[in-house]
């Protein structure tokens, strides 16, 4: 089945500095790839998604990037606030398969 | 909108009992998957549900099971609980379930003792 490494575990920037988490995945069949933000105590919200027809998408300082070739696929977060402070979980799934497969999650924390 | 709801948000059982878990989906949505999140594994998916029928399941033991009503309700059944089952819960609901935005719940923490 498939299989997600997500890294790193944890990361720490400062405020203003931009982040980086990278994911690889082993399905070659995998098409569809979103990005979960979980707040402490909170649920799962999908910030952004990219599917494998595409190489990159950006939604204002959150920005996503796939290399199929290669199948890894990481997020970008520009001028980070510390409200962007959270796990953030990768995923993958094939079309066809209602199956999400995660990453482990990285815990991002920005200090003032 | 009412958003996903999951019942109850925390149990308490022994090992050997079971127990039931509740997910009512965004109205409208006729998707509902299940994860299970503990911190060393983070999600793992369980089973997801289509219109009563389930369409897809994850490597989980028979113990684990689910079902869903005609009005898109899930349940999920977790029978002769081990102290490992102890974990959060986590139900998610979408229009179709493929590739598409899941919308969360809040959880089910559940903890055997």
């Amino acid at each position: 089945g498939e299989n997600v490494e997500q890294h790193p575990s944890t990361l720490s920037v400062q405020e203003g500095d931009s982040a980086v988490i990278k994911c690889t995945y082993s399905d070659s069949a995998s098409n569809y790839f979103p990005w979960y933000k979980q707040e402490l105590g909170k649920r799962p919200q999908l910030i952004i998604d990219i599917r494998s027809n595409v190489g990159e998408k950006k939604d204002q300082r959150i920005a996503v990037t796939l290399n199929k070739t290669a199948k890894h696929f990481s997020l970008h977060i520009t001028e980070t606030q510390p409200e962007d402070s959270a796990v953030y979980f990768c995923a993958a799934s094939k079309m066809g398969y209602s199956t999400l497969t995660f990453g482990k999650g990285t815990m991002l924390l920005v200090s003032p | 909108k009412a958003g996903v709801t999951q019942t109850p948000r925390y149990l308490i059982k022994t090992r050997g009992q079971q127990v039931t878990l509740s997910c009512s989906p965004i109205s409208g949505h006729r998707s509902v998957s299940w994860y299970q999140q503990t911190p060393g594994q983070g999600l793992q998916f369980l089973f997801e549900y289509f219109s009563e029928t389930q369409r897809n399941k994850g490597n989980f033991p028979g113990r684990f099971s689910g079902r869903q009503f005609s009005n898109s309700r899930s349940e999920m059944n977790v029978s002769t609980l081990e102290l490992g089952d102890s974990a959060l819960y986590l139900c998610a609901s979408g229009l179709q379930g493929y590739q598409e935005k899941l919308f969360f719940g809040s959880g089910t923490q559940l903890s055997v003792l």
